[in-house]
């Protein structure tokens, strides 16, 4: 079975500081990773996505994560935090055969960003 | 407008009434799913849908119904509400596996059961 771990429920940064949110996935064969954002009061957006091919993949709002096969991880990164990327992060796992008709999420990452 | 609409956004109702959640989409995407979550637990898969005569149970289905009346819209009930299905809803497309089925969500339903 397909399953999604993020180990850190709250993290805070300051304004202008790097940002790192740690995924690390189950999954039988090579997945489809996805992160989500959740503003507050907001459905999820889709930040980024990784099928296949380069492994650091690019998305929006100056985010990207690096598909790691070795470490089952799939972290995501931002240079500078900016105030407004205070929200909930959710890492989700789907995949490549009958499995794949449903993701799992993860239990999300609360991220708070100091001024 | 929004490709996937939630009505209501915002329901409080009583213990043992029944209560329909109503999904549309202008996608074009023949699944669709509802979720709900709760703080803490991430989003929990209710049931899913692949076409109008294909639907499936999710993790949590136990006290949930749903409806798919045509491939834009799919309805979720609570036949009889209790306390504890009180949680944020939301509903979500995608259109298949071939794209890692990536879903894209609707902007949820708060429900608040007393």
């Amino acid at each position: 079975a397909q399953s999604v771990t993020q180990p850190d429920i709250h993290i805070t940064v300051s304004e202008g500081a790097s940002l790192e949110l740690r995924c690390n996935y189950s999954y039988g064969a090579t997945p489809y990773l996805f992160w989500y954002v959740q503003s507050p009061g907001q459905g999820l957006q889709l930040l980024l996505k990784y099928f296949s091919g380069d492994t650091l993949v690019q998305g929006i709002k100056g985010f990207e994560a690096e598909f790691k096969r070795s470490q089952s991880s799939f972290n995501l990164r931002k240079p500078s935090v900016h105030w407004s990327d205070a929200a909930e992060y959710f890492c989700a796992v789907g995949g490549r055969t009958g499995g794949g008709n449903k993701l799992t999420f993860g239990t999300g990452t609360q991220l708070k960003v100091e001024l | 407008d929004a490709d996937v609409t939630q009505t209501p956004r915002n329901r409080i109702t009583k213990t043992g009434k029944r209560i329909m959640l109503e999904c549309s989409q202008t996608k074009g995407h023949d699944r669709m799913y509802w979720y709900r979550q709760d703080p803490g637990l991430g989003l929990q898969l209710i049931y899913y849908s692949f076409d109008v005569k294909d639907i499936n149970k999710g993790e949590i289905s136990d006290g949930y119904s749903v409806s798919r009346q045509a491939q834009a819209k799919f309805s979720l009930s609570l036949e009889s509400a209790i306390p504890n299905q009180t949680a944020l809803y939301f509903c979500a497309t995608s259109d298949g596996i071939g794209r890692g089925n990536e879903q894209f969500f609707g902007p949820g339903t708060r429900l608040t059961v007393l």
